[in-house]
């Protein structure tokens, strides 16, 4: 059973358009955060959510909306999609909000701006 | 800003030898992790290191920690193939952004017959 899964896998738009990606944890977790990871693999956190609620809100644009309805679940809109967007977006997970456990990854969204 | 450096971020080796990656971070923290990515994957837990001299191994991996002088290091004993993936450690901040995780650059590993 897949923990932390992602969809779609594969995103391809234009630019300028809107587009969503789910994340989804059957864990239990509490604690869910949305990675960026750019084309050197260079990964940086976006946002976390602890209970369906925003706790991290690192510096990203405001096109980009985090929305959570459950603890479960924590998903992602992007406004407007600029080049600079493409990307592969994580969604992960953890226990609790400073869990000393690992953050357990999704498979990830591979997302690209034509 | 909490800085998380590892070096090398690239490296070649062959079947059989050993060698290190070391994974330096600039402020105080007693949280520790190291992820293994292959390529076009998810992101698989290695390692948890939470206590200065924190020591953990699986097969021919073994981790590291030194917090006093803020250094981990990842060493690879008798390299095989199958460890051929980038690996990232990646550092849990203290205080208000807590459970924030700023990860390295990440070591490209290419283990060559």
């Amino acid at each position: 059973d897949t923990a932390v899964s992602q969809t779609p896998k594969y995103l391809v738009t234009q630019m300028g358009n809107d587009k969503s990606i789910k994340c989804e944890q059957n864990l239990g977790h509490d604690t869910m955060y949305w990675y960026k990871q750019d084309s050197k693999k260079f990964l940086k956190i976006m946002f976390s959510y602890n209970n369906k609620e925003l706790i991290i809100n690192e510096t990203v644009p405001n096109r980009f909306s985090p929305k959570s309805p459950d603890k479960a679940h924590l998903n992602l809109h992007i406004n407007s999609l600029e080049l600079g967007d493409s990307a592969v977006y994580f969604c992960a997970s953890s226990a609790v909000v400073n869990s000393n456990q690992p953050q357990h990854f999704g498979d990830g969204t591979r997302l690209s701006i034509l | 800003e909490l800085k998380v450096e590892q070096n090398p971020l690239f490296l070649s080796m062959q079947e059989g030898k050993n060698y290190t990656i070391y994974c330096n971070y600039s402020t105080t923290s007693d949280r520790l992790y190291w992820y293994r990515q292959d390529p076009g994957k998810s992101l698989e837990s290695l390692f948890v290191l939470l206590s200065n001299g924190a020591v953990k191994q699986e097969g021919r991996l073994m981790a590291s920690l030194d917090t006093k002088a803020r250094l981990s290091t990842l060493h690879i004993t008798a390299a095989v193939h199958d460890l051929s993936a980038t690996y990232f450690c990646a550092v849990m901040l203290r205080g208000g952004s807590q459970g924030n995780l700023i990860f390295g650059k990440g070591t490209k590993l290419s283990v060559k017959p």
